[in-house]
């Protein structure tokens, strides 16, 4: 089945850029969606299909996806945008519909 | 307003049987492909369960495939996993989502807790 990689912690300061990265073969032919989550809470959508945003995320975020690599960046990183980060794709070849990496813990210093 | 409220978690002995429950409202419940997800204590989503609008479409994770079942009743707008068999590595709370075509997963319950222990 599909495998998506990512790092287990990424750390920034406030007011700096985060980039957090989803490795997948050929990831860029995907559709890559992106789940903020906060300690004792549910996962929240914050970007889909690469680089949309729901309503009610803020601009500050933003995905890029190509080749091998995806990417969630958050700008002008606040204090509350710390939490777990995952990256899923739908793999619509296999049994195994939605597959989800392994979560990267943002921590803002 | 899209709600998902998932129940029937609890303490469970290992071998045994638990029907978790997820009822739906403020959205079409039969248009939609449902999933469930479960984290254990600590660790990362795993997705364990999908099922089509109407049923016809299932798929299972292989650490849950002939031990759990999904299944849906559009009428009361309701998701259901029913888990035989159980084992301390099912332990995890479990969530069940909505899904948009691309298997964007846009809601989630708040989830319910499954302890698999003796």
């Amino acid at each position: 089945s599909y495998v998506l990689t990512q790092p287990p912690s990424v750390s920034v300061a406030p007011g700096q850029t985060a980039r957090i990265t989803c490795g997948g073969n050929n990831i860029g032919s995907k559709s890559v969606h992106w789940y903020q989550q906060k300690p004792g809470q549910a996962p929240v959508l914050v970007v889909y299909d690469d680089s949309d945003r729901p309503s009610g995320i803020p601009e500050r975020f933003s995905g890029s996806n190509s080749g091998n690599t995806a990417t969630l960046t958050i700008s002008r990183v606040e204090a509350g945008d710390e939490a777990d980060y995952y990256c899923q794709v739908w793999d619509s070849s296999s049994d195994h519909r939605v597959v989800f990496g392994g979560g990267t813990k943002l921590t803002v210093l | 307003e899209v709600q998902l409220v998932e129940s029937g978690g609890g303490l469970v002995k290992p071998g045994g049987s638990l029907r978790l429950s997820c009822a739906a409202s403020g959205f079409t419940f039969s248009s939609y492909s449902m999933n469930w997800v479960r984290q254990a204590p600590g660790k990362g989503l795993e997705w364990v369960s999908s099922i089509s609008s109407s049923s016809s479409y299932i798929y299972y994770a292989d650490s849950v495939k002939g031990r759990f079942t999904i299944s849906r009743d559009n009428a009361k707008n309701s998701l259901y996993l029913q888990m035989n068999s159980l084992r301390a590595e099912d332990t995890a709370v479990y969530y069940c989502a909505r899904e948009e075509p691309g298997g964007i997963c846009d809601y989630w319950g708040q989830g319910t807790l499954v302890t698999v222990s003796s």
